[in-house]
């Protein structure tokens, strides 16, 4: 299995501009994670989907931004309209859930500059 | 007060020495506790993980939690020049079925 696949692995963009974020999970794997990591906050649990159903959002900054999972293979973070404080890595992880035995498996990130 | 703490260091220890790594949570239900190491620039991996009272050792890697203390340590022996990393503690809280929380990690050096 070739892991979490993220894309893209870099993006820069301009202050107003949409970002859209992808995601695909390990095969077999009923949960996903979207996460962002910056300095100063560390590493923050936007949103977590379980068998394609949001769970909890409350990590969620603000309704600029928005997550998906349309089928168990796919999932996008969109950010809408985009800003500076923006700038961040952003990380899919996923696992499969059994009882309390959870290994997270992570992407390679999306490292994102909001200009 | 946040869910999960740490020392965000960095910590400095010498080669060969003992580095320990502490964290602290706030969810007195939490029953699962990980510890994922991350090099910079890199993704976090999963390095331990514990769910009892007590100590877990595995290779040069111990981790002990003490539940009435709401408190998590990651001891690691012998430590090397490849063991320089942010090393991040997560926990699942009561409250939630899947929810890991992650402290904010603790940036460990080590000296030659």
């Amino acid at each position: 299995d070739a892991g979490v696949i993220q894309s893209p692995r870099h993006e820069v963009t301009e202050m107003g501009q949409e970002v859209t974020l992808r995601c695909k999970p390990i095969s077999g794997h009923n949960s996903l994670f979207w996460y962002r990591q910056t300095m100063m906050r560390g590493l923050e649990l936007l949103i977590y989907f379980n068998n394609n159903v949001p769970i909890d959002d409350s990590g969620m900054p603000e309704d600029r931004f928005s997550a998906k999972m349309p089928n168990a293979s796919f999932s996008t973070l969109k950010i809408q309209p985009s800003e500076p404080r923006d700038s961040a890595v952003y990380f899919c992880a996923s696992s499969f859930t059994v009882a309390t035995n959870e290994k997270l498996f992570f992407g390679s990130g999306t490292q994102l500059s909001v200009l | 007060q946040k869910e999960v703490e740490q020392n965000s260091g960095p910590l400095s220890v010498p080669e060969g020495a003992i580095a320990s790594l502490n964290c602290t949570y706030s969810d007195r239900g939490s029953q699962s506790f990980f510890w994922y190491r991350q090099y910079s620039g890199k993704s976090p991996e999963l390095i331990m993980s514990i769910y009892s009272n007590g100590d877990k050792e595995d290779g040069r890697f111990t981790a002990q939690l003490n539940k009435a203390s709401q408190y998590v340590s990651l001891l690691i022996r012998d430590s090397q020049p490849s063991d320089s990393a942010t090393y991040l503690c997560a926990v699942r809280p009561y409250s939630s079925a899947s929810k890991i929380i992650f402290g904010s990690g603790t940036r460990l050096s080590i000296r030659p």
